[in-house]
């Protein structure tokens, strides 16, 4: 089955300590993004990867770190969590540039629960 | 800097009215425009639009842009308390160099009472 997973689906942490969120995808997709979701907010990006070691800030990236090592992952990295990061994580996948109807139809991971006290 | 704006926020109707959703954006070079529906869990697609004037529709639901006012409306026909669910906004901005970004605005929160 085509999916994005993520791990953990719910973490509760103590600030500062460093946390790394898992994002996998078996759609062998190039463009790889996170965003944070937040009340009244949407979804903002905090990164994204365009491929295998080619990684760039999106929207929010104060905080945050990413890797891209292999194309099916593509890790969120907290090195020193603060409540403000308190948030619901979403990870997703696209195909890559192209024409037609999926050509950025971004498909997400289950999400991540994360609250920092 | 690139903007989307949903309104209404939240939205409570009964089963069987029709909900008219709207999405207006500010994008320095807009590329397309996509709907998303948001349950308990991730979002799922439901449309992509590109082109001003051409209504994309599935089932109950349908979708159209104007480029020239900058915005869309998404319409859910019929409800159900299926359609009970954050609806999703998000425009390519087509920034250089930068894949597939999508710049999302906050959503409409869509409760449908039997």
């Amino acid at each position: 089955e085509a999916q994005v997973t993520q791990n953990p689906r719910y973490l509760i942490t103590v600030t500062g300590k460093k946390l790394t969120v898992t994002c996998s995808q078996n759609m062998n997709h190039e463009y790889m993004s996170w965003y944070r979701q937040d009340p009244g907010l949407g979804l903002r990006q905090i990164y994204y990867s365009m491929n295998v070691e080619v990684t760039d800030k999106g929207d929010v990236p104060e905080g945050y770190k990413v890797s891209r090592k292999e194309k099916r992952n593509f890790p969120l990295i907290l090195e020193s969590p603060s409540p403000n990061q308190t948030s619901l994580y979403f990870c997703a996948s696209s195909l890559s540039k192209g024409t037609g109807q999926g050509y950025n139809e971004q498909f997400f991971g289950p999400g991540t629960r994360l609250t920092v006290l | 800097e690139d903007k989307v704006v949903q309104s209404p926020l939240s939205l409570v109707v009964h089963e069987g009215d029709t909900v008219t959703l709207n999405c207006s954006y500010e994008v320095t070079n807009f590329r397309s425009l996509l709907w998303y529906k948001q349950e308990k869990k991730a979002p799922t697609f439901l449309f992509m639009l590109t082109s001003s004037g051409i209504e994309k529709k599935s089932g109950r639901l349908s979708s159209i842009l104007d480029k020239k006012e900058l915005f869309s409306i998404l319409n859910i026909t019929a409800t159900q308390t299926g359609d009970s669910a954050i609806y999703l906004c998000a425009v390519d901005p087509n920034r250089p160099n930068a894949g597939n970004m999508l710049t999302f605005g906050g959503g409409t929160r869509l409760m449908v009472k039997p």
